[in-house]
């Protein structure tokens, strides 16, 4: 079975300040993927990463970047100085066991009040 | 527009009618998922293609939920009797590589 907690349902953080939306998963595989994805408003998910469980370096893309701790299991993103664009649902899901089926997260809501 | 796109974008129907969804995905893309989210939920897979096969599916497609990629180009999702239940929005996604998945702007179901 494979599982995805994002124990942050909510959070509201002022422009310019850094956030950390938190993801723990669960899974008994040893080969898996972890995946974070944003829901804007307007409702279309946005694929943002893909990492492998075999690839344990953080990743940084512009304000973006995740860090992956398989001790921990946890995949962690963090946005640095936000914007009030950063507004969305952001969701963190997994696939494992060598099915096509992903696992999401019930989703992190971060609000950037300007 | 080269995504996903899916059709219609929403749907109000009364309960015990027949809806059905059309997927159309990436033009190079292979692979073709649905998903359905509730208010307030992550997408929770419902079932997935690779070309016009129907490789897998979830314990959540019923007997009154079909899905078909007769060409293994776009696809449909029927529901069949609709219930309350159903009202959700049904996303469809595509894959090169069954790594990352991109997603259409899903379809509002409203079952009255």
């Amino acid at each position: 079975a494979q599982k995805v907690t994002q124990a942050q349902t909510e959070i509201s953080v002022v422009e310019k300040e850094d956030v950390t939306l938190d993801c723990v998963y669960e899974t008994r595989d040893t080969t898996y993927y972890l995946f974070w994805y944003k829901q804007p408003p307007s409702g279309e998910l946005v694929f943002l990463i893909r990492r492998n469980s075999f690839d344990e370096q953080n990743e940084i893309s512009g304000r973006y970047s995740w860090n992956f701790q398989k001790s921990t299991s946890s995949f962690n993103f963090t946005i640095t100085a936000s914007q009030v664009v950063d507004s969305a649902v952001y969701f963190c899901a997994l696939n494992s066991g060598g099915y096509q089926k992903v696992t999401f997260g019930i989703g992190t809501k971060l609000q950037v009040i300007p | 527009d080269t995504g996903v796109s899916q059709d219609p974008r929403h749907k109000i129907t009364k309960r015990g009618q027949n809806v059905t969804f059309r997927c159309d995905p990436i033009s190079e893309h292979n692979r073709l998922y649905w998903y359905r989210q509730t208010l307030g939920q992550g997408p929770e897979f419902l079932t997935y293609f690779q070309n016009e096969a129907q490789l897998e599916k979830s314990r959540l497609l019923s007997d009154r939920f079909s899905a078909e990629r007769p060409k293994g180009s776009f696809s449909t999702l029927e529901i069949q009797r609709t219930e309350q239940g159903d009202s959700a929005m049904y996303l469809c996604a595509s894959s090169p590589s069954g790594y990352e998945q991109y997603f259409g702007p899903g379809t509002r179901l409203t079952v009255t």
